[in-house]
């Protein structure tokens, strides 16, 4: 058992330039999500994903795309890569049924934009 | 959306010390989460309590939903209990405190 697997773990991208941060979890979890933590700073949502074909935007979505079309893969797009976008990027599932229960985090993404 | 302030943001104690961790949000919530990410950044979900008390261990967490606060107890600290601890609230769009970083010296 897996659990969320992120990749790849480190990533250094030119501005301008895009890539996929790749999410995949083995729980058959409903819920899945895409954060940004930037030092000294909690967490902040990206978007999120209810169930395979639904997602929606959270708190910092400008800039990155998503799609969930299985259950198991949550991937995130970078579109043009900007300096701002330099962060941790961590994906998570949980259960879901309105209470997000075996909440579940990947070991992130370390994003460096030059 | 809801906002969640802890404290307080930095904590030293010696090992074996008891201590308390605060998360108060701005209005009712009905999922409640608290994390620990350890120095190698990892996080791990410690407890869900929307409401009530909960232990594992040493650990401990209340939460009083019509008070817009929880709180979490670390007993007996240890060394590897290092690391910063974030509460976190709501559903699908949810939202993380900035964290109490706890550092516990031998």
């Amino acid at each position: 058992n897996a659990g969320v697997t992120q990749t790849p773990k480190f990533q250094v991208l030119k501005t301008g330039q895009s890539m996929t941060l790749q999410c995949a979890q083995d729980m058959n979890h409903e819920y899945m999500s895409w954060y940004r933590q930037d030092p000294g700073m909690g967490l902040r949502l990206i978007h999120y994903s209810v169930g395979a074909g639904i997602t929606d935007q959270g708190e910092v979505p400008n800039g990155y795309n998503v799609s969930r079309s299985t259950t198991e893969d949550f991937p995130l797009r970078l579109l043009s890569a900007a300096p701002s976008q330099t962060s941790v990027y961590f994906c998570a599932s949980s259960y879901s049924g309105g209470t997000n229960y075996g909440y579940t985090f990947g070991s992130g993404t370390r994003l460096t934009v030059v | 959306g809801i906002q969640v302030e802890q404290s307080p943001p930095d904590l030293i104690l010696q090992e074996g010390a008891n201590s308390t961790l605060r998360c108060n949000f701005s209005d009712s919530v009905n999922n409640l989460q608290w994390f620990h990410q350890n120095p190698w950044g990892q996080l791990i979900n410690l407890f869900y309590i929307p409401s009530g008390t909960k232990q594992n261990g040493r650990l401990s967490a209340t939460t009083v939903a019509t008070e817009r606060y929880s709180l979490l107890y670390i007993s007996s600290s240890q060394t590897t209990d290092s690391g910063v601890y974030f509460c976190a609230v709501d559903y699908n769009d949810m939202r993380f405190g900035a964290g109490t970083r706890l550092t516990v010296k031998p």
